[in-house]
């Protein structure tokens, strides 16, 4: 079954503008990942954020983390075409060896309208 | 440095035939997987790794073996194919045992059962 779930399904937004997309988990946590998809290639890593942090930024990524809504957003700010992708959040389990299962969403589809 | 390759990329089997892909990776990584992708389904673990020797069930193992002779190989057999098995298989690896790794995903392989 599914850990993290992505919302919305899809977004369309205008070259320039900002995206937000958002991310539920169900159980506890030790970090949250997402991950760029671009189509027809494999995942690529965007950002991680621990258990034990609230907020991180990677360029124009803002990635939070509420643990106790056990939620996350990712915000890509200044929009370009090339950000039009899938993005998936990914969550471990809180164990010792998390990364023996992390599980994936079904994924944000962002088309950026030039 | 290749990171992590996928072979074939594509491919067409007909119900019951058999093939196996391989996934190699040049970045002594520990832990491998293998997902596979379907439309609104997100990504669903296969079987993992954590070693050269060692191999764990995922989430839908069902239908599929795997092999880790290897450190930097580690090969998906469908024994029998079914129409259920038409997918796009992603393999990905990742360093250690530590839960704040990320993963290096192959550019998949896409399906087709017959």
């Amino acid at each position: 079954s599914q850990q993290g779930e992505e919302d919305p399904q899809a977004l369309s937004i205008q070259e320039g503008e900002n995206a937000t997309m958002n991310c539920s988990y169900k159980t506890s946590i030790n970090n949250l990942q997402w991950y760029r998809q671009n189509s027809g290639r494999g995942l690529v890593h965007l950002i991680l954020i621990r258990s034990n942090e609230r907020e991180k930024h990677s360029g124009r990524l803002r990635v939070t983390l509420d643990t106790s809504k056990k939620s996350s957003s990712l915000l890509i700010t200044a929009s370009r075409a090339a950000d039009t992708a899938s993005y998936f959040c990914a969550t471990p389990p809180d164990t010792l060896f998390g990364n023996e299962k992390l599980t994936f969403g079904t994924g944000t589809r962002l088309t950026i309208i030039p | 440095n290749a990171g992590v390759t996928q072979t074939p990329k594509f491919r067409v089997l007909k119900t019951g035939q058999s093939m196996t892909l391989l996934c190699a990776q040049d970045m002594n990584h520990e832990y491998m997987y293998w997902y596979r992708q379907d439309p609104g389904m997100g990504l669903r673990l296969i079987h993992y790794s954590v070693g050269e020797g060692t191999t764990a069930k995922g989430e839908v193992p069902d239908g599929y073996n795997v092999s880790r002779l290897k450190k930097q190989n580690f090969l998906l057999g469908l024994e029998s194919a079914a129409p259920s098995q038409t997918s796009v298989y992603f393999c990905a690896s990742t360093r250690r045992t530590a839960t704040n790794e990320k993963l290096f995903f192959g550019s998949g392989t896409q399906l087709s059962v017959l």
